[in-house]
């Protein structure tokens, strides 16, 4: 198992503003990953996080609006820019880990534009 | 490219009957298969895997699933389900090939067990 914790576990932002989460992991791991979980649908991987370059993002996402950070094995932050109510969703970071790296999540930050 | 497919939006089971999950997937080679769990207001947790070896494999909480290399499938099962198990419940694949290790979900599966 892991222990993966998330600041803020949930907030409520106004439009145009961003909003920082922060994932911090229980070991060094290399690569953390950052998830969106939109209301009532399924996780959509945003982007890799590697220590030490950039992060690597999916189609659909882009660096000026989900601007990563990890400035450390154990650590990351993922910036909502600009925010607008379709961004309300749930945020989850992972790390991999175990034998056949399987993900480990965190608790995930539940985020609602208004 | 890998994918994942959970058919049923919701499953409805009576508690103490058995609980099925399904779950088929799509990938160009050998496949890492995972199942999760959601409960309300919590982050995903990891129930089990199939990585090589036995078809059947057991986890968390009772569950199992059971790997069918010939229908690409990846049911999750559980023999007596419980009221607790009310879930959400999520498949993932990631290919063995793919040194990122990104994972697919499938949309997910809500289990409601009624007393």
């Amino acid at each position: 198992s892991a222990v993966i914790s998330q600041k803020p576990s949930r907030d409520i932002c106004q439009r145009g503003t961003s909003l920082t989460i922060q994932c911090q992991v229980d070991s060094q791991v290399t690569m953390m990953f950052w998830y969106r979980q939109q209301p009532g649908q399924s996780l959509t991987l945003i982007a890799t996080a590697n220590q030490g370059s950039e992060a690597t993002y999916e189609s659909g996402f882009v660096i000026d609006k989900f601007p990563i950070s990890r400035p450390n094995l154990t650590f990351s932050t993922l910036t909502v820019s600009n925010m607008s109510p379709e961004d309300s969703s749930i945020y989850l970071c992972a790390r991999r880990g175990g034998l056949n790296n399987e993900q480990f999540f965190g608790p995930g930050t539940r985020l609602t534009v208004l | 490219a890998q994918s994942v497919a959970q058919p049923e939006d919701q499953v409805n089971v009576a508690e103490g009957n058995p609980l099925t999950v399904k779950c088929t997937y799509s990938v160009s080679g050998n496949p890492y298969l995972f199942w999760y769990v959601q409960y309300p207001n919590r982050g995903l947790q990891f129930l089990l895997k199939y990585i090589t070896g036995d078809n059947l494999v057991k986890g968390s909480y009772g569950f199992e699933a059971e790997f069918n290399k010939s229908q690409t499938s990846f049911h999750l099962k559980k023999p007596s389900a419980l009221v607790s198990d009310s879930a959400l419940y999520f498949c993932a694949v990631r290919e063995t090939t793919d040194s990122w290790g990104k994972f697919q979900f499938g949309a997910g599966t809500q289990v409601v067990v009624t007393p």
